[in-house]
């Protein structure tokens, strides 16, 4: 079964550059959601999408934006990127509003040096 | 607000033994789902189980069994003669408002020891 893919699986980027994470979500689903989980934290939701419109959003830092696009693939644009940035950005996806459950994929690895 | 607490924070136990991992939830709704993940040293987040708060009936997978206690607010979830392979992180979680993006508890990490 298709699952939730996210590109690039790691990155590695330098304080104040900009990074680009892409999430293709499962055919069908409609809402994406990202998360930003640091070194021994658990998941912090940042922002999610339904239909290509901005739902909810959580501690989406300034310096990050986002959007989902019209064939329901969703992007997280990072500028001015900090040390504190370095994380694991997980994408999940689901239909709806996530009452048939959340589907994550396998993240990407962003390290800030 | 919504919050899950799970309050052990690290568990070691040696191979086939029992474990249960707590999660004690707040929410004002009165219609919600409780989720458990497990996160394996390789990173992904693995779904185990969905839960909503009208099924009060616990549930039994293999050697994982979940126990949902509404009076208590209480999500804890067992694993059966537990095997090395189960050593991960395990999150409980549920959605910040209904329908909307899970908020996670902080993890009980797992560590089976043959």
């Amino acid at each position: 079964a298709a699952g939730v893919i996210q590109s690039p699986r790691h990155l590695i980027k330098e304080k104040r550059e900009t990074a680009t994470l892409k999430c293709y979500p499962i055919p069908r689903h409609d809402t994406v959601y990202w998360y930003q989980q640091g070194p021994g934290q658990d998941p912090q939701f940042l922002i999610s999408f339904y239909e290509k419109m901005q739902s909810d959003k959580g501690s989406i830092p300034d310096r990050f934006s986002a959007q989902q696009f019209s064939d329901y693939h969703s992007e997280l644009n990072m500028s001015s990127l900090e040390l504190g940035d370095s994380a694991l950005y997980f994408c999940a996806s689901s239909i709806g509003t996530g009452d048939y459950g959340y589907t994550f994929g396998s993240g990407t690895r962003l390290t800030v040096v | 607000a919504q919050k899950v607490t799970q309050a052990q924070t690290e568990i070691s136990v040696v191979e086939k033994e029992d474990v249960t991992l707590d999660c004690v939830y707040e929410t004002r709704d009165t219609t919600y789902y409780l989720f458990w993940y497990k996160q394996p040293p390789s990173g992904e987040l693995v779904f185990l189980i969905r839960r909503n708060s009208f099924d009060e009936q616990n549930e039994i997978s293999g050697r994982y069994s979940w126990n949902f206690q509404k009076s208590t607010s209480s999500f804890n979830f067992t694993i059966t003669a537990s095997q090395v392979v189960d050593s991960a992180v395990y999150f409980c979680a549920l959605p910040h408002r209904l329908g909307y993006a899970l908020n996670f508890g902080k993890g009980t990490s797992l560590l089976v020891t043959p």
